[in-house]
This record gives structure tokens, sequence and C-alpha cells, in this order.
């Protein structure tokens, strides 16, 4: 089965910055690799698919790039609506994990 | 416009069974396979299979089979996932997608297990 290592686990931020979260599959998984975000409550909602493709309506500070098996979410100048929690999970075949996750939370 | 409604949250007992439905609307029921994925209580997401509505074939992560049944009624275009006897550690909040990665995601259903 193939793994999914994220990190970091927390990142303490200010609006403005730029944030970048990793993740890491433990094999090739051919860029089908998402990205979601989420709110307490709330369902995850998709940020990008095919490692750097952005979801229709999802704001362009959101970008996804992949180098081999790391993949990087970065949000160009964090706004004070990105405040959440942010997971990738893979789709190149079964089982589909997800990452561990990453909480944006105020510094 | 697409929907996955879920059923409401429940409480169950500890060895208990659930069953959580989802009701899709605003697309061919059978032309996408569902997703579950369940969230415990500040944890991470954890994808658990999938049901393809279209001829009732499934695929579980192993840890769930034989305890986790997905099925589908067409005539609702209505899928379901039924745990059976359930611990403390099925206390999660259980969500449906239309396929993954997925803009369409059911609002959730919350399960307690409490003695």
């Amino acid at each position: 089965d193939i793994q999914l290592t994220q990190s970091p686990p927390t990142l303490s931020v200010s609006v403005g910055d730029r944030v970048t979260i990793t993740c890491r599959a433990s094999q090739s998984i051919n860029s089908w690799l998402a990205w979601y975000q989420q709110k307490p409550g709330r369902a995850p909602k998709l940020l990008i698919y095919k490692a750097s493709t952005l979801q229709s309506g999802v704001p362009s500070r959101f970008s996804g790039s992949e180098s081999g098996t790391e993949f990087t979410l970065t949000i160009s100048s964090l706004q004070p609506d990105d405040f959440a929690t942010y997971y990738c999970q893979h789709y190149d075949n079964y089982p589909r994990p997800f990452g561990q996750g990453t909480k944006v939370e105020i510094k | 416009q697409v929907y996955l409604v879920q059923s409401g949250a429940e409480v169950k007992s500890p060895g208990a069974s659930v069953t959580v439905s989802c009701k899709v609307s605003g697309y061919a029921f059978t032309g996408y396979y569902l997703h579950w994925v369940r969230q415990a209580p500040g944890q991470g997401l954890e994808w658990m299979g999938w049901i393809n509505p279209n001829n009732g074939d499934t695929h579980l992560v192993e840890k769930f089979q034989g305890r986790v049944a997905m099925t589908r009624d067409t005539s609702i275009s209505t899928a379901y996932l039924e745990l059976s006897s359930l611990g403390s550690d099925d206390t999660a909040v259980y969500y449906c997608a239309r396929d993954l990665p997925s803009v369409f995601w059911g609002q959730g259903t919350l399960v307690t297990v409490s003695s």
C-alpha cells in the first residue's frame, strides 16, 4: 500500500505569509494527488487535483506542485479565510489514504 | 445541482450496529462510485472504501472487512454504510463523497458509541 507522509502537523502563521505544506508518497503515484481544506464541522473542500490543477472557484493564491514523490501545496499570501486544516490524498490506486493533516493556525 | 444528504446523528451502545444513509440527487446515481470517509473527534480523515452503485461491487479497507457493509438501493438513489460490533473507536463523523477526489460530499453523520 502507498503511504503518505504530510508535514508539518501544525503551522503558526500570520495573514500575508507564504505557506508551504508537503506530502511525500512512499512510491510513485503518477501525479494522482489531491489537496483538501477542511474547517471545523465541515466536509473537506477540494482545492487541487492531479497534483497541480486548481479546482474551479478556488482562489489563485493556492497552488500545487510536485517533484518525484514529493508534493507541495503553497498558499502565496495567507488570508483570514485560509486558517483551516489541509489534507493530501492520493488516488493512484487503492487504498486511498489521506495524509495526516496540517493545521494552519494564527500565530 | 448535486446533493448528497446523509441521515442524522446516532448514539449506539458498544457491540451494536449502525446504518448511515447517503441519498443523492442531481445526477445519475449509478454513474459514479460513492466513497465513505470517517473522522474521529480531533483526528484526521480516514478513507474506508467505495461502492459502485451500478452493480453493488464494493472495495473496503482491510481493517473494515467483515465488520462493514456498503450497500445501495438504486430505486431511491441511496447508499448505505453499515458498521457492526461497534466500539468506542468507531465514534466519528462519517462522510459519503461522490467519487474521489470530489467537490461533492455529504454533510456528515456523527455516530457516537457510548455505554
